[in-house]
């Protein structure tokens, strides 16, 4: 089972910033805290990840809290094409396949 | 920018029948992996592929699917005899070594009547 809760679903006005909880109160040490989205019944499209410190790329700012306790994505200004199902995964990076464990995520519907 | 693709985009097919889906990944990844999605269901793990073998493999993966990387760019899901339940969206995604990030092809949509 994932090892992450997350809400439901989530509504943001279109323009302003989308903030996106993770709760992973139960991560070690070498896990990695990763987001995806799928939009629609699209392909898991990677958004970010993280370890410790805080991450940004053209697409989102991860915000790791310094228990690793927890999570917030945020996008920054919000596009109706930013409507997807998000999902937060941690992810162990010792030996093995790696395989990624998906949870329900959160559906975020971007609002004109 | 690469990215991993998936042929064909749908398929239909009758029980019983053999299917068999078709990903490339990208060019350097040395990682494969089969995920699939029920309609309405969590994104699940079906199996891995590394080093010309299968490294790990889920509870869904039973003897009715292999996979195979047939030659340096392609990467397949054969599903022998197709059951009502096979219904799914496949997704395909690869990963370079160490701690490289997977990335996710578009789908295929298989119904099996």
């Amino acid at each position: 089972d994932a090892k992450t809760t997350q809400p439901t679903s989530m509504d943001c006005a279109e323009g302003r910033a989308a903030n996106l909880p993770c709760n992973h109160s139960t991560i070690s040490g070498n896990e990695y805290v990763y987001w995806y989205r799928q939009i629609h019944s699209q392909g898991p499209q990677y958004i970010i990840h993280g370890l410790k410190n805080n991450e940004t790329n053209e697409m989102a700012s991860l915000i790791i809290t310094e228990d690793r306790k927890s999570s917030t994505l945020i996008l920054p200004h919000a596009t109706l094409r930013d409507t997807a199902v998000y999902y937060c995964i941690v992810w162990y990076s010792g030996a093995g396949s790696y395989q990624l464990t998906f949870g329900k995520g959160t559906k975020l519907s971007v609002i004109p | 920018e690469p990215e991993v693709t998936q042929t064909p985009s749908h398929q239909v097919t009758q029980m019983g029948q053999e299917v068999i889906l078709r990903c490339v990944p990208i060019s350097n990844h040395l990682y494969f992996y089969w995920y699939r999605q029920i309609l309405g269901q969590k994104v699940e793990f079906l199996v891995s592929f590394y080093n010309n073998e299968i490294s790990e493999k889920s509870e869904i993966f039973d003897d009715q699917f292999s996979v195979e990387r047939p030659d340096g760019s392609n990467f397949t899901l054969k599903i022998r005899s197709t059951k009502l339940e096979d219904s799914a969206m496949y997704f395909c995604a690869s990963r370079d070594r160490g701690l490289g990030t997977q990335y996710f092809g578009p789908g295929t949509r298989l119904l099996v009547l």
